[in-house]
Order: C-alpha cells, then sequence, then structure tokens
C-alpha cells in the first residue's frame, strides 16, 4: 500500500516564476491538505481539499492556490514566486479524521 | 485562535538517558493532540495521538498523556536510543478533518 507520494523531491526557481507541485494521497485517502515547513520551523497550513473544493485556507495570500481531482490527487501552484516561499512543502492526507499522513515533502528552493 | 507552544531545543542526550520535551496548547473545545516525528530527510510520521482528556498515547516507548487540567501533552522516554535522533513536533487539530496546528518543534540528537 503506497502512502502519500509527492513530486519533485527538489525543485529550484528564480523570482517571479510559478511552480506547480504534486501529490498522490495514500490508498483510500480523499481529503489533502498542504502545508509549508520554513527552514527550522513547525509546517504552517496552507488549505484542504476535500471533493475537489478548497474547504479550509490557512492565511497565505493568493498566490497559493490549489486544485484536488476526481482520483483524490491534488497539486499546489505558487504564483510569483518570492525569495520567502522557499521552504519544505509537505503534502498530507486522511479520511474522515484529523490523523494526517504526511509525504516526504518537496523542497522548494527560490533564488 | 488555536496554538502551540513547545519546549525549543536542540537537545542532545546520551543514550540510555530519561527523555522528556514539553508542550502546551492553547484551544477552545476539547482538541485532539498529536505528536509527530521528522527524521533527516524525511516528511513527518505519526507518532502518537490522544483524542480526549487523560487519555495516554504510546508508541516505541514514547507516551504522552493528555493533561486538561493543564493543557498539555508531554513526550516521554524512559531510555533513547540513537536511532530517535529526530525533530519532534507536538500537534493539536479539532474537528473531523480539521488542519493540525503544529508547534516549532525541537531537534534531538542522541549520543552513544
Amino acid at each position: 500500500d503506497a502512502g502519500v507520494t509527492q513530486s519533485p523531491t527538489h525543485l529550484i526557481k528564480t523570482r517571479g516564476q510559478q511552480v506547480t507541485l504534486r501529490c498522490s494521497p495514500k490508498s483510500g485517502h480523499d481529503t489533502v491538505s498542504w502545508y509549508q515547513q520554513a527552514l527550522g520551523q513547525g509546517p504552517q497550513f496552507i488549505f484542504q481539499y476535500y471533493e475537489e473544493e478548497e474547504r479550509q485556507r490557512g492565511n497565505f495570500p493568493d498566490r497559493f492556490s490549489g486544485h484536488q481531482f476526481p482520483n483524490y490527487s491534488s497539486e499546489l501552484n505558487v504564483n510569483a514566486l518570492l525569495l520567502g516561499d522557499s521552504a519544505l512543502y509537505l503534502c498530507a492526507s486522511s479520511l474522515g479524521t484529523n490523523i494526517q499522513y504526511f509525504g516526504a515533502g518537496t523542497r522548494l528552493s527560490v533564488l | 485562535g488555536n496554538s502551540v507552544t513547545q519546549m525549543e531545543g536542540p537537545v542532545t542526550l546520551s543514550e540510555e538517558a530519561f527523555l522528556t520535551i514539553n508542550c502546551t496548547y492553547t484551544a477552545t473545545g476539547y482538541p485532539s493532540l498529536f505528536w509527530y516525528v521528522q527524521y533527516p530527510g524525511e516528511g513527518l510520521q505519526l507518532l502518537l495521538k490522544a483524542t480526549k482528556a487523560d487519555d495516554k498515547g504510546s508508541n516505541k516507548g514514547f507516551e504522552a498523556t493528555y493533561r486538561k487540567e493543564t493543557t498539555s501533552f508531554h513526550l516521554e522516554k524512559g531510555s533513547v536510543q540513537v536511532s530517535d535522533s529526530a525533530v519532534y513536533f507536538c500537534a493539536l487539530g479539532q474537528g473531523g478533518s480539521e488542519k493540525l496546528v503544529f508547534g516549532k518543534g525541537m531537534k534531538l540528537t542522541v549520543n552513544p
């Protein structure tokens, strides 16, 4: 049984560019949450998707957007990248509870 | 809003030492409480959880008890191993599928 998988593992972008990160949830899970983890900090909630709709959103600007597909996989898009967007982006999946299973993350570096 | 405050490190211990990592929370109602562990270069793994007051979560020799009266969920292990070296995060969640709120994490290094 595959767990949560994220791609790519590492990414380097320059300021102003756009990036798309991908996540496949654990088999059977229908809810996907995205978190940003800055170096030396705890993860911060970005948003959560359920039934292809954004259900909750954290305190992140509109440059951060997402999508969930009918197969429950999800994308995180960030436009107009800033240096401060450099972080580990974590995807987590769940099914009807707040017990979330995390992927290994995508390390984004913005130069 | 909800928040989690946890003991910050880094902390270095010798193998077989006793470990306590303090965690307190602020929340309305009755949140679920979690400890996650992050090994170098990896994502977060759920270590243990407790969903109501006085519940004790345990896993791999780690334990934490949900104390509503002190709003705490301290993590303990009686004898740490080198393989326990990691970053430990305390977190809370409310509702069926609510977001998780994390503390800042504590880096633990265990030396042989």
